[in-house]
């Protein structure tokens, strides 16, 4: 079945750091790509998503490229804030639409 | 504004009392789920919805129920028969099989503590 595997946690980096969560899925035909974010007691929010081969998402400073030859959607941020302290959750949407897939997700945390 | 609302964000329960969660949704979206969260954990799939009516399980369904009788609802009763139901419940809505590349909506989440 499908699936989704991301670095594990926890990463601990400096205020203005660069970041790097990997992320690597197995899947059939071409689904599409998402980093989530939770900050502490609430909900997952979108923070990115990428529909297809080559595309790139970005927001709030973050990107991610869906590169198919790899298999992979890695997250970055050239500067991170303290405010950037959450957990990551790379997931796909799978080729038909109907099921998602959540990686374990990595716990970041930004020290001033 | 559209969204997912969950109700209640804390709940408390005693061991052998049923409990249900509410979830409205006023995205129009066709498809609903339930998650569960243990903590420092991820996202387990307890049931979903692709439309009104119909349902099925994922991969936790044991010690829970859940209806479909409207588009904007789906609720999960979570019963005496869970055995350890202390968890994070996140309900989300997407787009349906429509639209394919859509993303997954959350709720803010229900914390059920069991007493």
């Amino acid at each position: 079945g499908d699936s989704v595997t991301q670095m594990e946690g926890p990463v601990t980096l400096s205020e203005e750091a660069f970041l790097t969560i990997n992320c690597t899925y197995t899947a059939t035909g071409y689904p599409s790509l998402f980093w989530y974010v939770q900050y502490p007691g609430e909900g997952l929010q979108l923070l990115l998503k990428a529909t297809k081969a080559d595309d790139k998402g970005s927001n709030k400073g973050f990107e991610a490229t869906y590169r198919k030859e790899t298999t992979s959607f890695h997250l970055e941020k050239g500067s991170v804030q303290v405010s950037d302290s959450a957990v990551y959750f790379c997931a796909l949407r799978d080729n038909y639409g109907q099921n998602f897939v959540f990686g374990p997700g990595t716990r970041l945390s930004v020290l001033p | 504004d559209g969204g997912i609302t969950q109700s209640p964000k804390y709940l408390f329960r005693k061991e052998g009392q049923n409990v249900t969660l509410s979830c409205e949704q006023n995205l129009n979206h066709d498809a609903m789920y339930w998650y569960r969260q243990d903590p420092g954990q991820g996202l387990r799939l307890i049931y979903y919805s692709q439309i009104v009516n119909d349902f099925q399980k994922g991969d936790i369904a044991e010690g829970y129920s859940v209806s479909r009788e409207k588009k904007e609802s789906f609720p999960l009763t979570v019963t005496s028969a869970q055995k350890n139901p202390t968890a994070f419940y996140l309900c989300a809505s997407s787009t349906g099989t429509l639209k394919i590349t859509g993303e997954l909506f959350f709720g803010e989440g229900s914390r059920l503590t069991v007493l």
